[in-house]
């Protein structure tokens, strides 16, 4: 197992509402990656954090959001939920921020909104 | 844009047999190419990546090829056992930074 966490495991909201996912970085690891994978898909990529800064975003309104603190764990921010975003929302755990860099994920946190 | 094709979709063989998952990949500057394994319920699991100054890895039963003039790359899992039963995705780095674009899935069965 990887020493990336996750927290909560599972969610459950209702639409409009607005909900914070957390995860915590692998000890020695100072970049974070955020995806969301539906239900049958692979994972896409929200957005990566490198040293307290966004390095990197994917194709998401901007209603989803994030930040990374000084020990490198991070959060993700969703406003104005809606249905379509129920899904599993993973973080990914890895060094540099560059090009090459192995990602290791957490177990993520299933979402639900009604 | 940038987009990964994964194929076949789904995937059964017997045990002992040989698996092959194929992906293909369309950004000619990516140059790094995980294989995650997710069993049902928990965490894209990293099993073998390679770097694209590198044409063939191999882990012992696992291995993965890459062709960069052609854009493809595959995974190979030799003397398949049941506990290989799970969903892999391969995956390409994309152009920004740490992105990841991953393929759709490739449900593989082993049966005993």
């Amino acid at each position: 197992e990887t020493g990336v966490t996750q927290s909560p495991t599972h969610l459950i909201k209702t639409r409009g509402q607005q909900v914070t996912l957390r995860c915590s970085s692998q000890s020695g690891h100072n970049t974070v990656s955020w995806y969301q994978q539906a239900l049958g898909q692979g994972p896409q990529f929200i957005f990566q954090y490198y040293r307290e800064e966004e390095n990197g975003r994917g194709n998401f309104p901007p209603r989803f959001s994030g930040l990374q603190f000084p020990n490198y764990s991070s959060e993700l921010n969703v406003n104005a939920l809606e249905l379509d975003d129920s899904a599993l929302y993973l973080c990914a755990s890895s060094f540099g921020g560059g090009i090459q860099e192995t990602q290791y994920f957490g177990p993520g946190t299933r979402l639900l909104v009604l | 844009g940038e987009n990964v094709e994964q194929h076949p979709s789904t995937l059964s063989v017997q045990e002992g047999d040989s698996a092959v998952i194929k992906c293909t990949y369309s950004d000619s500057a990516s140059n790094y190419f995980p294989w995650y394994k997710q069993e049902l319920g928990k965490r894209p699991q990293l099993i073998i990546d390679i770097r694209s100054n590198v044409g063939e890895k191999k882990d012992q039963r696992i291995a993965v090829t890459l062709n960069k003039t052609a854009k493809h790359f595959s995974l190979h899992i030799t003397e398949t056992q049941p506990e290989d039963s799970a969903v892999y995705f391969c995956a390409a780095r994309g152009n920004q930074g740490g992105k990841l674009i991953f393929g759709q899935g490739t449900e593989l069965s082993v049966k005993p």
